[in-house]
């Protein structure tokens, strides 16, 4: 099984403020998954990448494979930004990349 | 576009009842996913299957059973429900398959099943 680490596993912040959140993991990986659970359940894919950095509006994900590391940074952080983020890799041995072990996810609080 | 579609959202069993949780999916994905949340743990895969009438079992199958008659659909049962199968069950599809690489999944609004 691939081992996945996230930290932290709780964080609070001010709204505008920028947000890291950092995932690591124990085998080497084909590619990462970082997703985005809402206060309401849904999980929804925000990035899936394998070297580098994706950029999608306020979200940057960058991930450094030699150190088996990857971050989540959110900039200029709202309120809306609040939920539980999840980091995700195939599971070890998977050829597919069908197969994740997910990590226990950051839940992040951003407050008005 | 309705993407993955889990039924129902809510639900109450008693030990020892059975239910079949119900999952379809729009996409014309080849993979699909059951998996559990639990408080303080990650999403753990029940049972997940390649293609249609293909399924393996993930990390945590006891007590469950599943079927995938069809493309679309993804189907869960509990044949006797347990107070330890309290949980939240998401079903999920992807593009993924042997020589497609990585793929993102697409994930459903979830099921809470309470088993008193």
């Amino acid at each position: 099984k691939n081992e996945v680490e996230q930290s932290p596993q709780n964080l609070t912040a001010q709204e505008g403020e920028f947000i890291t959140i950092n995932c690591s993991y124990s085998v080497g990986i084909s590619a990462l998954h970082w997703l985005q659970q809402h206060p309401g359940g849904g999980i929804v894919s925000l990035f899936m990448l394998s070297s580098g950095k994706k950029k999608h509006g306020r979200l940057i994900a960058t991930i450094n494979i030699q150190e088996k590391h990857s971050s989540l940074h959110i900039t200029a952080s709202h309120p809306r930004d609040s939920a539980v983020y999840i980091c995700a890799v195939p599971r070890r041995g998977e050829t597919s990349g069908s197969r994740l072990t997910f990590g226990e996810g950051t839940q992040l609080t951003v407050n008005p | 576009n309705a993407g993955v579609t889990q039924t129902p959202k809510f639900q109450v069993l008693k030990t020892g009842q059975s239910m079949t949780l119900q999952c379809a999916q729009d996409m014309n994905h080849n993979s699909m996913y059951w998996y559990r949340q639990d408080p303080g743990m990650g999403l753990r895969l029940i049972y997940y299957s390649a293609s249609e009438g293909t399924t393996d079992k993930g990390e945590v199958p006891n007590g469950y059973n599943v079927s995938r008659l069809n493309k679309r659909e993804f189907s869960l049962r509990l044949e006797s429900a347990a107070p330890s199968q309290t949980s939240v069950y998401f079903c999920a599809s992807s593009e993924a398959r042997q020589g497609k690489g990585n793929q993102p999944q697409h994930f459903g609004d979830g099921t809470r099943l309470s088993i008193l």
